[in-house]
């Protein structure tokens, strides 16, 4: 069964704190996504990883294809970042299906 | 560019009513179309994809259908609504070729009364 387990399910940091929330995946998984879901509920795709890492402004994500582990870190957190962060996984074979970590609420204080 | 548009944003629809909400893809040919749902307190669950026209795979038994009449147009329905059935509904595609991004739809909130 394809799985995606997200830790933690709550944040909360000060304004400039480094920030990372860790995701982990199961068998059957090739790729992720971290999304990122504001208030209103609309998401943002902020990475598809393979490998490796990837790096947007203050955002950086990273991937463990041998130990089945990504985290998203976030430099320099300011309180616009409050969202919640989900980790999605790409299922093998076809359809591409994602599935869904259950989402970390970051909340970043002023 | 590639745009997703999801419409309505939001629907107050009484138990038993008929539900359609639409979902339609520009700028791209042949993507893969999904429907997704978040309930209250819960994370996103795919519902339905599609992998073409005509084409529906469904993931959950449910009290809701998919549609695919044209390319880019994905329609999910239900003939009867039911309380259950209330949530945050996203449409997303990606690209028809092995792991892409996946672009989502802005959403629609609907609760039924």
């Amino acid at each position: 069964k394809n799985e995606v387990e997200q830790s933690p399910q709550n944040l909360t940091a000060q304004e400039g704190e480094f920030i990372t929330i860790n995701c982990s995946y199961s068998v059957g998984i090739s790729a992720l996504h971290w999304l990122q879901q504001h208030p209103g509920g609309g998401i943002v795709s902020l990475f598809m990883l393979s490998s490796g890492k990837k790096k947007h402004g203050r955002l950086i994500a990273t991937i463990n294809i041998q130990e089945k582990h990504s985290s998203l870190h976030i430099t320099a957190s300011h309180p616009r970042d409050s969202a919640v962060y989900i980790c999605a996984g790409i299922t093998q074979g076809g359809s591409e299906k994602l599935v869904f970590g259950k989402g970390t609420k970051l909340t970043v204080n002023p | 560019s590639q745009t997703i548009h999801q419409w309505p944003a939001t629907l107050v629809q009484p138990v038993g009513s008929p539900l359609s909400l639409e979902c339609t893809v520009e700028g791209t040919s042949n993507p893969n179309l999904y429907w997704y749902r978040q309930a209250a307190g819960r994370g996103l669950q795919l519902l339905f994809y599609s992998v073409g026209i005509g084409q529906i795979s469904s993931e959950v038994p449910q009290n809701l259908s998919a549609s695919r009449p044209q390319d880019r147009q994905f329609i999910l329905s239900s003939k009867k609504l039911l309380l259950s059935d209330s949530g945050f509904y996203l449409c997303a595609w990606s690209a028809n070729r092995g792991p892409t991004e996946a672009f989502f739809g802005q959403g629609t909130r609907l609760t039924v009364v």
